[in-house]
């Protein structure tokens, strides 16, 4: 079973500030998902790779299939950045394990 | 409006009791996923349909039993209900079966608190 680690657990920033949310898992994975869940608890597909980099507005997702480690970068952070970041990894079924997410907190 | 309708968005009942979750994809998904999310076990996938079929079981309870319909819409059965099966659950829907090569597109969930 695939293990997902995601840190930091809880990450306060400065409006503006430039933010990383790391995500490893254990095993081989066929593709990586970047979710954000904002505080009414809906959740939005943010990225889907398997391979390099994607980069959607101010949100850039990177992953490393050797070291089996994403990142998910947010450049000039806002307060409406404000969520929970869940990292999930499928690995050819179709199944996703989920990371137990970031809680980011951005501060005007 | 992410196009996954899901109802109820709150539902409170007692123990013992059962209820249904229904879900909608969005239009021309053909696959609908369940998902809990719980305080202490975080998300869990429940259970996958394909266009009307079975495609994958997760850490579903004996309990719990859903099915897709021909119109595609989904619906899940929670019997038997503990206070621990309080939780957001959370349906999802794709365009095809393989979730390694689809994004999901989610629904706003449905909160159930079991008193």
């Amino acid at each position: 079973k695939n293990e997902v680690e995601q840190s930091p657990q809880n990450l306060t920033a400065q409006e503006g500030e430039f933010i990383t949310i790391n995500c490893s898992y254990s095993v081989g994975i066929s593709a990586l998902h970047w979710l954000q869940q904002h505080p009414g608890g809906g959740i939005v597909s943010l990225f889907m790779l398997s391979s390099g980099k994607k980069k959607h507005g101010r949100l850039i997702a990177t992953i490393n299939i050797q070291e089996k480690h994403s990142s998910l970068h947010i450049t000039a952070s806002h307060p409406r950045d404000s969520a929970v970041y869940i990292c999930a990894v499928s690995a050819g079924s179709y199944q996703l394990t989920f990371g137990k997410g970031t809680k980011l907190s951005v501060i005007p | 409006d992410s196009g996954v309708t899901q109802t109820p968005k709150h539902l409170i009942t007692a123990t013992g009791q059962r209820v249904t979750l229904r879900c909608s994809p969005r239009s021309g998904d053909l696959s609908v996923y369940w998902y809990q999310q719980s305080l202490d076990q975080g998300l869990q996938f429940l259970i996958q349909y394909y266009n009307g079929e079975e495609r994958a079981k997760g850490n579903i309870l004996e309990r719990f039993s859903a099915q897709q319909f021909p119109d595609l819409h989904s619906e899940l059965n929670l019997s038997s209900l503990e206070l621990g099966d309080s939780a957001l659950y959370f349906c999802a829907s794709s365009v095809v079966g393989s979730i390694g090569a689809n994004v999901l597109t989610f629904g706003a969930g449905s909160r159930l608190t079991v008193l």
